[in-house]
């Protein structure tokens, strides 16, 4: 069965920072390519970031570029997202989502990690 | 830059059909793929590549498009279906390829 499960999720105050994991398993992880996609409280799925099956291509969202870093251990299945000088409008649920192959929208979710920005 | 729009909401009484709309004027060029997204659960798509529809999901979820407009389909609407639903489209003009709608909350009356 496949599944993503993420972690690391908390309440950070603002300027600080984060670290969140999603961990992979029932799949051969380093075949995927892997994204972040955040939901703020009352609002809509925003895209995050991606990374490319061997990390050697990673793209953000113009809201978080220079705060944001995504990478991956394939070692480990595992995905990162180094959340830095987060913001409230970073408050969110963080999903990571698998990229169907050969497609071009996401075959799996985990159920996401909630990240509170807040003094 | 590309949006995709949707209707922030759409009602509908059990057993009608729903229909939910994506505009952008990249649809048409671009493949759409809808999502259902429950209240504490992760995002599941009910419809990939504007038509197809993954194993598992009714055949009551249908996607069509038509010029610059996109349309999931929902007949014989059931309670269970109350959701928002996203669409959404790869977006490769720009260094953000991955675009969602604007999301639509389906009620079930």
């Amino acid at each position: 069965e496949v599944q993503l499960v993420e972690s690391g999720g908390a309440v950070v105050q603002p300027g600080g920072s984060l670290r969140l994991s999603c961990a992979g398993s029932g799949f051969t992880f380093e075949n995927y390519a892997i994204h972040w996609v955040r939901q703020a409280p009352g609002k809509g799925l925003q895209w995050v970031s991606l990374i490319s099956w061997n990390g050697a291509t990673t793209h953000y969202a113009d809201s978080v570029k220079g705060r944001f870093t995504i990478s991956r251990d394939n070692s480990k299945n595992s995905l990162y997202l180094e959340m830095n000088s987060l913001r409230g409008e970073d408050t969110a649920f963080y999903y990571c989502a698998r990229r169907a192959p050969n497609h071009r929208y996401f075959d799996f979710w985990g159920q996401g990690t909630l990240v509170t920005v807040s003094s | 830059s590309y949006v995709l729009t949707q209707p922030p909401s759409v009602s509908v009484a059990p057993g009608q059909t729903a229909t939910i709309t994506c505009g952008g004027n990249k649809i048409g060029s671009e493949r759409v793929h809808w999502y259902q997204k429950k209240p504490g659960q992760a995002p599941v798509v009910v419809v990939y590549d504007d038509t197809d529809r993954p194993s598992g999901i009714p055949e009551r979820f249908s996607g069509s498009t038509s010029g610059n407009t996109a349309t999931l389909t929902i007949s014989r609407v059931e309670a269970g279906d109350e959701a928002d639903f996203y669409c959404q489209v790869w977006d490769t003009s720009g260094d953000h390829p991955v675009l969602f709608g604007g999301g639509t909350k389906l009620t079930v009356l």
